[in-house]
């Protein structure tokens, strides 16, 4: 797949638990947050965001939730799947400017 | 497909050889982008265009020459590249840069510099 090969920290899960992926920022001045999920062959497609002013924000067997205070992100998959395999990015955005993505991390389900 | 397409898909070249990356979009967007992903950076900005006209470069090599003829297409020529350069180079689209639910990716193109 075309993520292979990313140094990437890794989280394994056993497939129906739930699986929490965190993530750092450093700019306090984005107004958005995002979650990418790319899966093998694919680029990242968008996941769930959540605004600079909330601190949860769920979705269809995902909940992101937003520490401004220690600038910490994270993203929680209910029941995880093997469709769930893949790196998952969190991004951030401040005003018009573009995406900018964080590091990464690879999640395997195992089944 | 998501509605951005690159070709090739694979590509290998040497180092005094000149290619080009291709990115093509029909999703009616006006901002375009060239992204590399290697190990060592995941995700990193290159080049932003925003209806046709450059934007954003991250001091990106000249080695690399992007190209936006009209806002459907995106090019990336390359030149006298290095080894290092090996990466997978993904193209995305939005309707401007800060729309956070509109980043429409495409599958990447995976260059070898041999």
């Amino acid at each position: 797949g075309e993520s292979v090969g990313l140094h990437l920290p890794t989280l394994s899960v056993q497939e129906g638990d739930n699986s929490i992926i965190n993530c750092a920022y450093s700019n306090s001045a984005s107004d958005y947050f995002i979650w990418y999920k790319q899966e093998s062959g694919k680029g990242p497609q968008f996941i769930i965001d959540i605004r600079s002013n909330m601190d949860k924000r769920q979705g269809q067997r995902v909940t992101v939730l937003l520490n401004k205070t220690v600038k910490h992100l994270s993203l929680q998959i209910a029941a995880t799947q093997p469709g769930d395999s893949a790196v998952y990015f969190c991004a951030e955005i401040e005003g018009n400017t573009p995406l900018v993505f964080g590091k990464g991390t690879r999640l395997s389900v195992i089944a | 497909e998501t509605g951005v397409t690159q070709t090739p898909r694979h590509l290998v070249m040497g180092m005094t050889n000149k290619k080009s990356l291709k990115c093509e979009q029909h999703l009616g967007h006006n901002a375009m982008y060239w992204y590399k992903q290697s190990a060592k950076k995941p995700l990193e900005l290159m080049f932003v265009y925003n209806f046709k006209e450059q934007t954003e470069n991250n001091s990106v090599p000249s080695r690399f020459s992007p190209e936006c003829p009209n806002s459907s297409h995106l090019f990336l020529h390359l030149h006298t590249l290095q080894p290092e350069d090996s990466a997978l180079y993904l193209c995305a689209s939005s309707q401007d840069p800060g729309d956070i639910h509109g980043y429409t990716f495409g599958s990447g193109t995976r260059l070898t510099v041999v």
